[in-house]
């Protein structure tokens, strides 16, 4: 089956300091991506970058990246000099073809980062 | 602007009663998808559709039906026959292999 799995409930990091958001994730598609997503308090969705399983290099977004290790079926995310603004939950999703070829979008549980001045 | 518009961004349910929630796309995207969050919890999957007139179950479908008449809206309707329906609904789009697009999402309260 396919699963996400995020084991951080909650981090904490100064202003200004680089943080790593872990992911793991489990499939047996050869063909997947990988995705991170910001949710502030006001409960929106943004988008933060994007991997493809066939990618060979680490998708870099601003101060995103992404830590791609396909064998160990990880994908963290790295938030480099983070500032206050950066204070939200963070999901990490994959995408891949389920059940009757349908791709769906699946999600982690979220990590709450806090960033602290 | 290109987007996804959810509406209403508050409801208030009463026991035993059917309720809708809209959600509309202008960005030509095939897929559409319902999440559910609850507190301090990720996103769960209630229906996806990939094109007009189907639509496929999620991990949490019972309670909830929708519809794909049209391919900007994809409607969600709680039934009566979800228990539990207070939660925070989110609306998402996409085409092919890129990012979803959610809407700003609709808070369910059951009064």
């Amino acid at each position: 089956a396919q699963k996400i799995t995020q084991t951080q409930p909650g981090m904490f990091v100064q202003e200004k300091e680089a943080v790593t958001l872990d992911c793991t994730y489990d499939t047996s598609d050869q063909s997947y991506g990988l995705f991170w997503y910001k949710q502030p308090s006001s409960g929106e969705m943004i988008f933060l970058i994007y991997q493809g399983s066939y990618d060979e290099q680490n998708a870099t977004e601003g101060r995103y990246s992404l830590n791609f290790q396909k064998a160990r079926k990880s994908a963290n995310l790295v938030i480099s000099a983070s500032q206050l603004g950066d204070s939200a939950m963070y999901f990490c999703a994959m995408r891949g073809t389920f059940s009757g070829g349908y791709n769906k979008l699946i999600f982690g549980a979220g990590t709450r980062l806090a960033v602290h001045p | 602007d290109g987007g996804i518009t959810q509406s209403p961004k508050y409801l208030f349910r009463k026991e035993g009663q059917n309720v809708t929630l809209s959600c509309e796309q202008n960005l030509n995207h095939d897929a559409m998808y319902w999440y559910r969050q609850d507190p301090g919890q990720g996103l769960r999957l209630i229906y996806y559709s990939q094109i007009v007139n189907d639509f496929q179950k999620g991990d949490i479908a019972e309670g909830y039906s929708v519809s794909r008449e049209k391919k900007e809206s994809f409607p969600l309707t709680v039934t009566s026959a979800q228990k539990n329906p207070t939660a925070f609904y989110l609306c998402a789009s996409s085409i092919g292999s890129v990012e979803a697009f959610f809407g700003q999402g609709t808070r369910l309260t059951v009064v």
